[in-house]
């Protein structure tokens, strides 16, 4: 079936750093894909998605960009800050209504 | 504004006792979902409902029940026969196929802790 893999966290940097968090993805289908961030205690929120091979997602800063050849999705920031500590799911989406979710990457952005 | 509420936000249960979590969303969406969340993993689908009077069964639906007599309304009772139910509960609702690039919007979660 469908999947989605995630590096382990947490990832631990220090403010102003260059963030990467891995995310690739198995599925039989052209799936969409999606970038979650859940801050503590709350639900998640939606950060960037991608419909099709070569879309790149952006927002508040992140971007990341669906490729096909290498079944990525990888999700890149140029200059963390402190309220960027969160956790990040990576999904997929296929031609159901589900979402697919990784096992989630913890990121802690010190000053 | 337009958005997804849970209640409650921490909700103690007695071992033996059903419970029943609370999900209401004013976006007019068809589509509505509960996942669980435990520490440190990522989110499981327990039930999905994609249009009124009509559910289906996610990846974990053991001991936990559903309805969807409203649009708007989608609760979730979590029952006795549910062996482990100390986690995160997440409730999301979606106005189109996930497939379709719709994307599902969160609501703030309930934490339920069996006492």
């Amino acid at each position: 079936g469908d999947s989605v893999t995630q590096m382990e966290g947490p990832v631990t940097l220090s403010e102003e750093a260059f963030l990467t968090i891995n995310c690739t993805y198995t599925a039989t289908g052209y799936p969409s894909l999606f970038w979650y961030v859940q801050y503590p205690g709350e639900g998640l929120q939606l950060l960037l998605k991608a419909t099709k091979a070569d879309d790149k997602g952006s927002n508040k800063g992140f971007e990341a960009t669906y490729r096909k050849e290498t079944t990525s999705f990888h999700l890149e920031k140029g200059s963390v800050q402190v309220s960027d500590s969160a956790v990040y799911f990576c999904a997929l989406s296929d031609s159901s209504y589900k979402l697919i979710f990784g096992s989630g990457t913890r990121l802690l952005v010190r000053p | 504004d337009g958005g997804i509420t849970q209640s409650p936000k921490y909700l103690f249960r007695k071992e033996g006792q059903n419970v029943t979590l609370s999900c209401e969303q004013n976006l007019n969406h068809d589509a509505m979902y509960w996942y669980r969340q435990d520490p440190g993993q990522g989110l499981r689908l327990i039930y999905y409902s994609q249009i009124v009077n009509d559910f289906q069964k996610g990846d974990i639906a053991e001991g936990y029940s559903v309805s969807r007599e409203k649009k708007e309304s989608f609760p979730l009772t979590v029952t006795s026969a549910q062996k482990n139910p100390t986690a995160f509960y997440l409730c999301a609702s979606s106005r189109s196929p996930a497939g379709g690039a719709g994307e599902q919007f969160f609501g703030p979660g309930t934490r339920l802790t069996v006492l």
